[in-house]
């Protein structure tokens, strides 16, 4: 079964741009969760979603949002894009969202680089 | 979720075991002890979880105490390729798709 995909894998942009990432879940997985990746804050969570739904968010200002689709592929957006959003972007997705956590699996992320 | 700490860094002799050490003093009772780790800024990798009892799979061993406020990742024959970053978490109830991920400790296994 393959696993999770992300693209593109490395992102130039310049500030002021947007940016649009995306996330293709494990087979028969439905929930993606979404995290940010720098060296000073470390891994953070950005958000989840289940059945098209955003369930859970971080702390983030609103230029980062997020949507799921019907077949549970998943993108992020920033906007107004600012040097300190140069990350990594991970991606995770589990198979059932249900009351308790289940198992995350993480794609290989996306290398985020704003000039 | 209930916070973790770890060790900030760990070194290991290539063939021995090596030994991760987590604290979680706060976990509730329907939370699970995850552990990750990170090679190279790749994605994290599952490498096991459990609730109460221990736990074992192809890549590790999980050792959680009686009490459950504390817990010992085991990889038992290390190999240069475990060098990465070791991540223990908490999480369970209604995270809705949180992990909390902390500083993780990195372990440095020489040959």
């Amino acid at each position: 079964k393959a696993g999770v995909t992300q693209t593109p894998r490395y992102l130039i942009k310049t500030r002021g741009q947007q940016v649009t990432l995306s996330c293709s879940p494990i087979s028969g997985h439905r929930s993606v969760s979404w995290y940010q990746q720098t060296p000073g804050q470390g891994l953070q969570f950005l958000f989840e979603y289940f059945s098209e739904t955003q369930r859970n968010k971080g702390n983030f200002p609103g230029r980062f949002s997020g949507r799921q689709f019907s077949n549970s592929r998943s993108e992020m957006n920033v906007s107004t894009l600012e040097l300190g959003d140069s990350a990594l972007y991970l991606c995770a997705s589990s198979l059932v969202a249900g009351l308790l956590q289940e198992t995350q699996y993480f794609g290989p992320g996306t290398r985020l680089l704003v000039l | 979720d209930a916070k973790t700490t770890q060790p900030p860094s760990m070194d290991c002799a290539e063939g021995r075991a090596a030994n991760l050490p987590c604290n979680h003093s706060t976990i509730s009772g329907n939370e699970y002890v995850y552990w990750y780790r990170q090679i190279h800024s790749q994605g994290p990798q599952y490498i096991i979880h459990g609730l109460k009892n221990n736990e074992t799979n192809e890549m590790a061993s999980l050792i959680i105490t009686e009490d459950r406020k504390s817990s010992t990742l085991i990889l038992p024959h290390a190999t240069l390729r475990d060098t990465a970053v070791y991540y223990c978490i908490v999480s369970g109830g209604t995270s809705y798709g949180k992990l909390t991920f902390g500083q993780g400790t990195i372990l440095t296994v020489h040959p």
